[in-house]
């Protein structure tokens, strides 16, 4: 499957716990997103890497959610002290940008449950 | 703020039917835009991208149109089947500012009753 991976698909953590999702994009895409999306909306952007460099940020990623992708392939997207609020469908997705914008394509997700 | 409406909200139709869904945003400065197919639970499926240069895009049964000047686009599907149910989104790249992030409409629900 050469497809956008992403890990575990669901996690149920207590308030306060820490939680870390684990994205791995098509091998040849450059950009790697992380977005957020809630029952009845679209998905909402959180943040983007072009290969290493982490070049976008929303102010939806308070200082406790904080992204990686160390050597420019998977990534993760940490939360810390989780809240109710944080309760969503994380969804990662990678695109091809040469010149112009490639499609994105999306992983599964990994669904939130904060208790 | 550029912002993305999808109406309508919910569509059911019997199978066999063509139909269009509609999808507006505020602001014609766009890089491209994007239409998606979600199942319950799952992720996004992306079904066709159409550049800012570019009228309409093509794939089987599904044809995209875009309007930058009105700000709208069209998602036309022929001959409607029950595997078509599902949610469908679009979204668009907005090119002011240098951002590169995908806004999203909230999506409209289509169910095809065999």
């Amino acid at each position: 499957d050469t497809g956008v991976s992403q890990n575990p698909r669901h996690k149920i953590t207590k308030r306060g716990q820490n939680v870390t999702f684990r994205c791995d994009p098509i091998s040849e895409h450059n950009r790697l997103y992380w977005y957020r999306q809630t029952l009845g909306q679209g998905p909402e952007f959180l943040t983007y890497f072009q290969n290493e460099a982490q070049l976008e940020k929303s102010r939806l990623l308070s200082d406790r959610f904080s992204a990686e992708r160390p050597k420019g392939s998977f990534s993760t997207l940490e939360i810390q002290r989780t809240e109710q609020g944080d309760s969503a469908m994380y969804l990662c997705a990678s695109s091809l940008v040469k010149g112009s914008h490639s499609p994105l394509h999306f992983g599964n997700g990994t669904r939130l449950t904060v208790t | 703020k550029q912002e993305v409406t999808q109406i309508p909200a919910a569509l059911s139709v019997p199978e066999g039917e063509n139909l269009v869904l509609n999808c507006s945003f505020t602001d014609s400065a766009i890089y491209n835009l994007q239409w998606f197919r979600q199942d319950p639970g799952k992720g996004l499926t992306s079904l066709l991208l159409i550049q800012s240069s570019q009228r309409e895009q093509t794939s089987g049964r599904l044809n995209a149109s875009l309007d930058k000047s009105s700000g709208r686009s069209t998602l036309y599907i022929a001959a409607s089947q029950p595997g078509d149910s599902a949610t469908y989104l679009c979204a668009v790249i907005y090119s002011g500012a240098g951002s590169y992030q995908l806004t999203f409409g909230k999506g409209t629900k289509l169910s095809v009753i065999p």
